[in-house]
């Protein structure tokens, strides 16, 4: 069956500290990955994707995730974290064909940032 | 351009009682989804909807949810005789379809509590 699992419910950085968020997914096939990032009353924001080809992708806010198949993982990567990033963050997996439409969703990672 | 838009922002309600959620989705999106988000479950995937057509409804926990969609954009989601487990964030997202362009883009959500 197909599943994400982030291992880390909260972390704590301290501000211009780097950042990386642990994602593992189970998937049969080549799979559609996604980080979303939730503030406090908010929805979800599409923070960066990976369909196919190089597997370091970049998305906003300076994030960037790295695809590695022979570790199952998608983890996200930030080189300097601010305080504006204290949020969750929520790693996916798209599972799309035949009658199936949807998003399997880690349990999220809750950021703090100390100042 | 527009996004993802949800009605109404929050909604409190009795238990017993009906409650209908409404969501407007990117225009010219094929696809549309509904989640549910709660304290305990965590992100949990409703019903995926290709056009007016519901391929994928293995996510409704009860005869007591159901949805429509119509006209290809609309859609609205009901909930029968609440319950308090009901209480929860109503997400809706959208998507185009095929071709790798399945990226769901959520609304902001309902939140409902049910007293």
């Amino acid at each position: 069956a197909q599943s994400v699992t982030q291992p880390d419910i909260h972390i704590t950085v301290s501000e211009g500290a780097s950042l990386e968020l642990r994602c593992n997914y189970s998937y049969g096939a080549t799979p559609y990955l996604f980080w979303y990032v939730q503030s406090p009353g908010q929805g979800l924001q599409l923070l960066l994707k990976y369909f196919s080809g190089d597997t370091l992708v970049q998305g906003i806010k300076g994030f960037e995730a790295e695809f590695k198949r022979s570790q199952s993982s998608f983890n996200l990567r930030k080189p300097s974290v601010h305080w504006s990033d204290a949020a969750e963050y929520f790693c996916a997996v798209g599972v799309y064909g035949g009658s199936q439409g949807n998003l399997i969703f880690g349990k999220g990672t809750k950021l703090s940032v100390k100042p | 351009g527009a996004g993802v838009s949800q009605s109404p922002s929050n909604k409190v309600t009795e238990k017993g009682k009906d409650v209908e959620l409404r969501c407007d989705p990117i225009s010219g999106h094929t696809a549309l989804y509904w989640y549910r988000q709660s304290l305990g479950q965590g992100l949990e995937f409703l019903i995926y909807f290709q056009g007016n057509s519901a391929p994928d409804k293995s996510g409704l926990p009860s005869d007591r949810f159901s949805a429509e969609r119509t006209g290809g954009s609309v859609s609205t989601l009901t909930i029968q005789r609440t319950q308090q487990e009901d209480s929860a964030v109503y997400l809706c997202a959208s998507s185009l379809l095929g071709q790798g362009q399945e990226t769901q883009y959520f609304g902001p959500g309902t939140r409902l509590l049910v007293l």
